[in-house]
């Protein structure tokens, strides 16, 4: 069984960029969640994708997009980037959608200068 | 108020040792509960889901309270190995599930 796995583990951009994570789920998972998980914090959650569409979404601005490909792999899109965009990008992917019982991939460490 | 809290410690131990922490919600349609183990510069990995009943996993046992809105995670003969920050998770349904993290609970076993 493949686990989850993100692309790039780290990624240097500078403000008003824009910058695009990649995610693949674990095998036989069909919804996807992205957090943000700034130092000394818990995971932020931005939003859920389950089979291709958006599925809940946290106070995050628009400026976060997302999205999920037939294979259930998922990107995420974040533009004019801003400092307080530095953090831990993590992606999750669970089978049981019912209880949500997450997986959590290595994340992405987005430094914003 | 937060919508999960929790106490972020840190909880300093000795190994062998029994420890609790607590993890509080505010929204009482919150649905499925869970703690997750979060090492040092690590992703989070699932350590138990909450039911109401109570569940154990060998040492681990988990417990929800829905009147008082509150999960306990209980550790029974610590571990080195079970230093770790610890999430407790609350998702919340309404259509799609909206899961919350709390801040997480820094616990330090040592020798």
């Amino acid at each position: 069984e493949t686990g989850v796995t993100q692309s790039p583990t780290h990624l240097i951009k500078t403000r008003g960029q824009q910058v695009t994570l990649r995610c693949s789920s674990q095998s036989g998972h069909n919804t996807v969640s992205w957090y943000q998980q700034a130092l000394g914090q818990g995971p932020q959650f931005i939003f859920q994708y389950y089979r291709e569409e958006e599925n809940g979404r946290g106070n995050f601005p628009p400026r976060f997009s997302g999205l999920q490909f037939p294979n259930y792999s998922s990107e995420l899109n974040v533009n004019a980037l801003e400092l307080d965009d530095s953090a831990l990008y993590l992606c999750a992917s669970s089978g049981k959608r019912e209880r949500n019982e997450q997986f959590f991939g290595p994340g992405t460490r987005l430094t914003v200068l | 108020r937060k919508e999960v809290e929790q106490d972020p410690g840190p909880f300093n131990v000795p190994e062998g040792a029994t420890v609790a922490f607590n993890c509080t919600y505010s929204n009482s349609a919150s649905q499925s509960f869970f703690w997750y183990r979060q090492d040092c510069r690590k992703e989070p990995k699932l350590l138990m889901s909450v039911y109401s009943s109570g569940n154990e996993d060998g040492r681990f046992t988990a417990q929800l309270n829905r009147a008082s809105q509150y999960i306990s995670l209980l550790i029974r003969d610590s571990k080195l190995s079970d230093s770790a920050t610890y999430l407790c998770v609350v998702n919340r349904s309404g259509g799609s599930y909206i899961p919350t993290f709390g801040r997480g609970t820094s616990l330090i076993v040592h020798p």
